[in-house]
């Protein structure tokens, strides 16, 4: 079964460069979330988007933007990169609501982007 | 302090033993309640959702307690591979993002 695809997988950039994240949700699902999670730490929740808006914001930095474009997929675009942004960065995406009558939908995690600022 | 709360670990236990992990969480308006499973350097995969029946698949029985706002994961007969963190997570308001605890970490041993 296809499952979310995230791209690349592995990314290496200098402090003050910019980085763009790439994340294809399974098909159908309309629904994409972002998540950073630093050595050690718990996946922060960084943003989401249903059907192409922006549906919650959370502690994403003003450096950092991100859209959903119409076949679904979504970007990640972060600027003026700092050692603290090195984290893995997961998508994941999701069949709204995600509990329906009982049923599990879920949420499927992309293998995450593993960013290394130098 | 934080939204969902987790034992850090992490629990060594051996091969065949019976563990329990233990969550609490704050937002009394929280409505969707998950077990999910992360192995080093991967992304968290679901191992299970958690309703207020309780449930159980297979050596894994999850349960949740809205009134003392708890949440619980057991896991029978340990197995090797069942090392991993595994995270409580909660869905809280109308956009459904997901809030996850520290993780707990397991070891399984011999």
């Amino acid at each position: 079964a296809a499952g979310v695809i995230q791209s690349p997988r592995h990314l290496i950039k200098e402090k003050r460069e910019t980085a763009t994240l790439k994340c294809y949700p399974i098909p159908r699902h309309d629904t994409v979330y972002w998540y950073q999670q630093g050595p050690g730490q718990d996946p922060q929740f960084l943003i989401s988007f249903y059907e192409k808006m922006q549906s919650d914001k959370g502690s994403i930095p003003d450096r950092f933007s991100a859209q959903q474009f119409s076949d679904y997929h979504s970007e990640l675009n972060m600027s003026s990169l700092e050692l603290g942004d090195s984290a893995l960065y997961f998508c994941a995406s999701s069949l709204q609501p995600p509990l329906d009558r009982g049923l599990n939908y879920g949420y499927t995690f992309g293998s995450g982007t593993r960013l290394t600022v130098v | 302090r934080k939204e969902v709360e987790q034992d850090p670990g992490p629990f060594n236990v051996p091969e065949g033993a019976t563990v329990a992990f233990n969550c609490t969480y704050s937002n009394s308006a929280s409505q969707s309640f998950f077990w999910y499973r992360q192995d080093c350097r991967k992304e968290p995969k679901l191992l299970m959702s958690v309703y207020s029946s309780g449930n159980e698949d297979g050596r894994f029985t999850a349960q949740l307690n809205r009134a003392s706002q708890y949440i619980s994961l057991l896991i029978r007969d340990s197995k090797l591979s069942d090392s991993a963190t595994y995270l409580c997570v909660v869905v809280t308001g109308t956009a459904s993002k997901l809030t996850f605890g520290t993780g707990t970490r397991l070891q399984v041993t011999l």
